[in-house]
């Protein structure tokens, strides 16, 4: 069964300070991972989709990496308003289904 | 404006009252799905379609119904709800399943409460 774990489950960083938060998973075989943001009372926003370790996707202050194990979201000089839930997840194409972590909740304090 | 419309947004009810939750896209997309949201256990899909009247079980079905007679809806029905079912529910769609891209289009949710 296709496993993602998120970590840490909440951090809190200071305007300007980065970090990075991390996804690890176990599957039979990646067929992509995929970040989404997630705003209080909203739905999840879909980020970026990586396909194979070494892989790199940029968004604004957000970077997203690849490795065979692992998924590393770094935020770079974050704002406030990067405040939110960042999701990650995996493809069960046998249930047409996404399997999510329990994601990690940032704080940007000003 | 693409979007995914779901109704009620809140919705507090009693035990064993049947409820549906509505949920309509404008994208004209072919794969629809529902998830529940909890706390600690992340998002579990319930229920999804591939197209009209193709539906499937997903990882939690026990004690929901969907139907897909139109391609822009998707209702999501409970007809004896319980307290177990107390949850954040959203609606997504895509064009067929993005399996590949993990690309989902997610409604804003509705927050259900059963007493």
């Amino acid at each position: 069964e296709d496993q993602v774990t998120q970590s840490p489950e909440a951090l809190r960083l200071q305007e300007g300070e980065s970090s990075s938060l991390n996804c690890s998973y176990t599957v039979s075989g990646l067929r992509g991972l995929f970040w989404y943001r997630q705003d209080p009372g909203k739905g999840p926003e879909f980020l970026f989709t990586l396909y194979s370790a070494g892989e790199e996707k940029e968004k604004e202050r957000l970077k997203a990496t690849l490795t065979k194990k692992e998924s590393f979201l770094h935020i770079t000089a974050p704002k406030p308003e990067d405040s939110a839930t960042y999701l990650c997840a995996v493809p069960d194409t046998g249930r047409r289904a996404l399997t999510f972590g329990s994601g990690t909740r940032l704080q940007v304090q000003p | 404006e693409a979007q995914v419309t779901q109704n009620p947004r809140y919705l507090i009810t009693v035990t064993g009252k049947k409820l549906t939750v509505t949920c309509s896209q404008n994208m004209n997309h072919e794969y629809m799905s529902w998830y529940r949201q909890d706390p600690g256990l992340g998002l579990r899909q319930i229920y999804y379609s591939m197209n009209v009247e193709v539906t499937d079980k997903g990882d939690v079905p026990e004690g929901y119904k969907v139907s897909r007679k139109e391609k822009r809806n998707f209702p999501l029905i409970l007809e004896s709800p319980s307290p177990n079912q107390t949850s954040l529910y959203f609606c997504a769609s895509s064009p067929l399943f993005r399996g590949l891209t993990g690309e989902l289009f997610f409604g804003e949710g509705s927050r259900l409460t059963v007493l």
